[in-house]
């Protein structure tokens, strides 16, 4: 039972051009929600997180959205640069529990010069 | 930023021997540590959680006598793969909770020969 979900494994976008990553949830349980990138062998790279009593936050080029009706969160970047090449993994959370994070399958991103 | 550090970063060991990989958190305490593994390609599948003082708790399907955790101090957990088989081989990651994420190790690549 995936509860958290990245359903496309990989996406190729051009330098400058906004790259979007969506994430789908089922657990309503769930209450906040982060961004990791990584690198293979490297430990997870935390980018962004959101809490569910908002649906927007922003950090420089990233930005996080949350849908809860949808169980849907996105996180864009703009612009994309090759640097950002990497595989990114939604993460999620009830905070009221222990904490655990749950993972997604992650995003392989392709940033072309 | 918080720091996590594991050691050690790659090991490589024989069928049957037992391997001690640390995680420390650098300039913050955390009573809670969590240990995750990852296959090649796959999601970041959570093992357990550390407690400080306390019994690890065990996430479904993950051996507690095949994976001792300790964790003995609020700065240092450790996890031991005892009688290491290849199957084992794998890259396992140990975090923790700063203020608003959690923090990653590096990593530790296991091969079992």
């Amino acid at each position: 039972d995936q509860q958290v979900k990245q359903n496309s494994p990989s996406l190729s976008v051009q330098e400058g051009r906004i790259s979007i990553l969506n994430c789908d949830y089922t657990n309503s349980m769930f209450d906040y929600f982060l961004w990791y990138k990584k690198y293979p062998a490297e430990g997870p790279t935390f980018l962004i997180s959101i809490s569910s009593i908002k649906d927007k936050n922003e950090d420089g080029r990233f930005t996080v959205f949350l849908n809860k009706s949808a169980k849907h969160l996105s996180l864009h970047i703009v612009p994309s640069q090759p640097g950002d090449s990497a595989v990114y993994f939604c993460a999620a959370c009830h905070t009221g529990a222990n904490s655990k994070l749950t993972f997604g399958k992650g995003i392989t991103l392709s940033v072309r010069p | 930023g918080a720091v996590v550090s594991q050691h050690p970063s790659r090991v490589i060991c024989k069928s049957g021997t037992s391997v001690k990989i640390e995680c420390r958190s650098l300039d913050f305490q955390a009573t809670t540590m969590f240990w995750y593994r990852q296959f090649p390609k796959q999601s970041l599948m959570l093992m357990a959680t550390s407690n400080e003082g306390s019994k690890a708790t065990y996430e479904q399907g993950v051996e507690k006598d095949k994976f001792l955790i300790n964790h003995a101090s609020l700065t240092l957990s450790t996890l031991t793969v005892t009688s290491a088989h290849p199957e084992d081989s794998s890259f396992y990651i140990c975090s923790a909770w700063g203020s608003y994420e959690q923090y990653f190790g590096p990593g530790t690549r296991l091969t079992v020969t």
